[in-house]
């Protein structure tokens, strides 16, 4: 079975500053991945998802994007992080219409 | 497009009372997908709904696919202490893409 390993699992950061957070996947080939949002005590936000290396779809407008430069890694980054930007991120893949399985997240906070 | 809503938003329980939880989409789903969030951990995965009408038992949690395929709840009974969390259904629908309801949070009081 799949395992996600994301990191860092938790980071502070200014206003301003860039942000790249890492997700791989061990345990399947070619598989979609997802980026995810969670505000505090909040529901799940989709950010990205992409179907195989270089495919990225963009769900919502916002200061960040995503990059898959391996069939196993998705990176989400920023060049600029507002406070908006805080909050727990989860890393997610699935295979075709099947379950989506999460990684551990990492929790983003910026002052 | 497609939304799909969870009511309620937040349960309080007492420890061995019963409740249910409900999701509703505005469109047909091919499935419907339950989700479990502890706090402070990450969603997993709890079971899948496929068929119309479709009812799977996990221990104390009862998951019903409507006949319409556009409802499903999600019934515990007894409720423990370990029942604590988020619970999230996520739908898919015709195109595939997989949305996620808001959740429901359960707190139980023992």
């Amino acid at each position: 079975s799949q395992t996600i390993h994301q990191w860092p699992a938790t980071l502070v950061q200014p206003v301003g500053s860039p942000l790249s957070l890492e997700c791989t996947v061990e345990g399947t080939s070619n598989p979609n991945l997802y980026w995810y949002r969670q505000a505090a005590g909040r529901g799940l936000q989709l950010l990205f998802y992409s179907v195989g290396i270089g495919q990225i779809s963009s769900e919502v407008p916002q200061n960040l994007s995503a990059s898959r430069p391996q069939d196993r890694q998705f990176i989400l980054s920023s060049k600029k992080l507002l406070l908006s930007d805080s909050g727990f991120y989860l890393c997610a893949c699935s295979r075709a219409l099947e379950t989506q399985y999460f990684g551990p997240g990492t929790r983003l906070l910026v002052l | 497009g497609q939304q799909v809503m969870q009511i309620p938003q937040y349960q309080h329980v007492q420890e061995g009372e019963d409740f249910t939880t409900y999701c509703n989409s505005s469109t047909t789903l091919s499935n419907i997908q339950w989700y479990k969030q502890r706090p402070g951990g990450h969603p997993v995965f709890l079971i899948q709904l496929v068929k119309s009408g479709e009812v799977k038992k996990q221990k104390r949690l009862t998951f019903q696919f409507g006949e319409a395929k556009k409802n499903s709840s999600l019934h515990i009974t007894a409720t423990q202490t370990t029942d604590v969390g988020t619970y999230f259904c996520a739908g898919t629908d015709s195109w595939g893409k997989l949305q996620f309801g808001a959740g429901t949070q359960v707190v139980v009081t023992p």
